[in-house]
């Protein structure tokens, strides 16, 4: 069975940073790209990031490029979000999510909050 | 970026209704549209991709069709566990983005 644990989510301070995790199961990790998907409280869905299954790339969304940094550790069979100058806009529900085939998130795990607040 | 417009916002129907939503790029996205059902408080599902196949497990009652710009997404009669919100996303040109949802109540 196909399983995605997010975990690290919490309160910051703008400014401050936060590292998320997403432990991977139930399938092949370095056969997927994966990707991070957020939430606002009350919002709709917005792509983050996407990484290869090797990690060698990874792709952001702009309002993130500089600050977020996604990663992953195959041997771990884990993924990472390093979250670095915190903002109030950056408050949300994470999402890590699985690609598969054509481009499409067909696993997801079940969400992680982050509350950017001073 | 491409724009994804989703209408209506919101519906109110009937069980064993024909409901549509549709959806729309801002350009040509070929057919690189997926469409996700929402619960509360619950992680995104996927129900459709490539625009019209059908996700394995999901009920034949959704579908989707269109490609280009236009697109549509349909369940042939509501029942009570597809009380949710659903979002259209495109895989064209990075960055992926999402329609902005259509929730969907029942009568």
């Amino acid at each position: 069975e196909v399983q995605l644990v997010e975990s690290g989510g919490g309160l910051v301070q703008p400014g401050g940073s936060l590292r998320l995790s997403c432990a991977a199961s139930g399938f092949t990790f370095t056969s997927h790209w994966m990707t991070w998907v957020r939430q606002a409280p009350g919002k709709g869905l917005e792509w983050v990031a996407n990484i290869k299954p090797d990690g060698s790339e990874a792709y952001y969304v702009d309002s993130v490029k500089g600050r977020l940094t996604m990663s992953r550790d195959n041997a771990k069979n884990s993924l990472y979000l390093q979250m670095n100058s915190l903002r109030a806009e950056d408050t949300a529900v994470y999402y890590c999510a699985r690609i598969n085939g054509i481009w499409r998130f067909d696993y997801w795990g079940q969400g992680t909050l982050v509350t950017v607040s001073s | 970026d491409i724009q994804m417009t989703q209408s209506p916002s919101s519906l109110s129907a009937s069980l064993g209704d024909r409901i549509t939503i549709t959806c729309q790029a801002s350009q040509d996205i070929r057919n690189y549209l997926n469409w996700y059902q929402q619960k509360p408080g619950k992680a995104p599902k996927l129900l459709i991709y490539g625009a019209s196949s059908l996700e394995t497990g999901v009920p034949s009652r959704f579908s989707g069709s269109g490609s280009g710009t236009d697109f549509s997404f349909t369940i042939s009669s509501l029942q009570p566990e597809d009380v949710a919100t659903y979002y259209c996303q495109h895989y064209g040109d990075l960055p992926w983005t999402f329609g902005q949802g259509t929730k969907v109540e029942s009568k």
